[in-house]
């Protein structure tokens, strides 16, 4: 059955440094998602991509977050200069169709460490 | 604006007896109300979902839930829990902005004890 997948499933960085968190959506889906889980709170979405551009952000994704599908399979969610408040499970997600019904189907995340 | 309450963020059973994992939402439009269940060390796995049509939705594992508009909730139920159900489920509702965004609950963490 086809997946989501994620990489790394850790990252350890220091504060103010960059990452760069990679996602292999579902090959024939349009619709592309991030959310993060920061630890012991709620699932947060932060942003929707489809047809190369942003559908909707939270508040959350500011500035210091950018994301991109630089090829045909890779959706990546690049954080500039990273807060120790970044620290988090990020979650990707993709869907096939458009519309509210549709289901997200979610990688295993990665852990985001900021030191 | 979409909200949802999952009540109880740690649920204990026995092996053999019901379980019940409540989900309330608050919604502005219609809601689409899905279950996930994440194992350790694992990504979100869809349970069930409820779009339109039978408000009792049947879904993986033996589980179930009923959408009950008045009462604005999506419990979550198995009649007989197995060891294997030991997870966090997490209850989410989607607006129907074209963005498509979910908002999850805070999760629950189902324990069953043998």
């Amino acid at each position: 059955e086809p997946e989501v997948t994620q990489t790394p499933s850790h990252q350890v960085t220091q504060m103010g440094q960059e990452v760069i968190l990679r996602c292999v959506p579902i090959s024939n889906h349009l619709y592309f998602y991030w959310y993060r889980q920061i630890l012991g709170q709620k699932v947060e979405f932060l942003v929707s991509f489809y047809n190369n551009e942003i559908s909707e952000k939270s508040e959350i994704f500011d500035d210091q977050f950018s994301v991109e599908r630089p090829d045909g399979s890779n959706f990546t969610l690049k954080i500039r200069s990273t807060k120790l408040e970044d620290s988090a499970m990020y979650f990707c997600a993709s869907s096939g169709g458009r519309g509210s019904t549709d289901t997200q189907y979610f990688g295993p995340g990665t852990r985001l460490t900021v030191l | 604006a979409q909200s949802v309450t999952q009540l109880g963020s740690h649920v204990s059973v026995s092996e053999g007896a019901l379980v019940l994992l409540r989900c309330n939402y608050s919604s502005s439009v219609p809601p689409y109300l899905f279950w996930y269940v994440q194992y350790p060390n694992q990504g979100l796995q869809l349970l069930l979902k409820y779009t339109t049509g039978a408000t009792l939705v049947k879904g993986i594992n033996g589980f179930e839930a009923e959408f009950k508009k008045s009462e604005t909730s999506f419990h979550l139920t198995k009649p007989s829990a197995h060891m294997s159900d030991a997870a966090e489920y997490f209850c989410a509702v989607s607006d129907n902005s074209a963005g498509n965004q979910f908002y999850f609950g805070t999760g629950t963490s189902l324990t069953v004890i043998p």
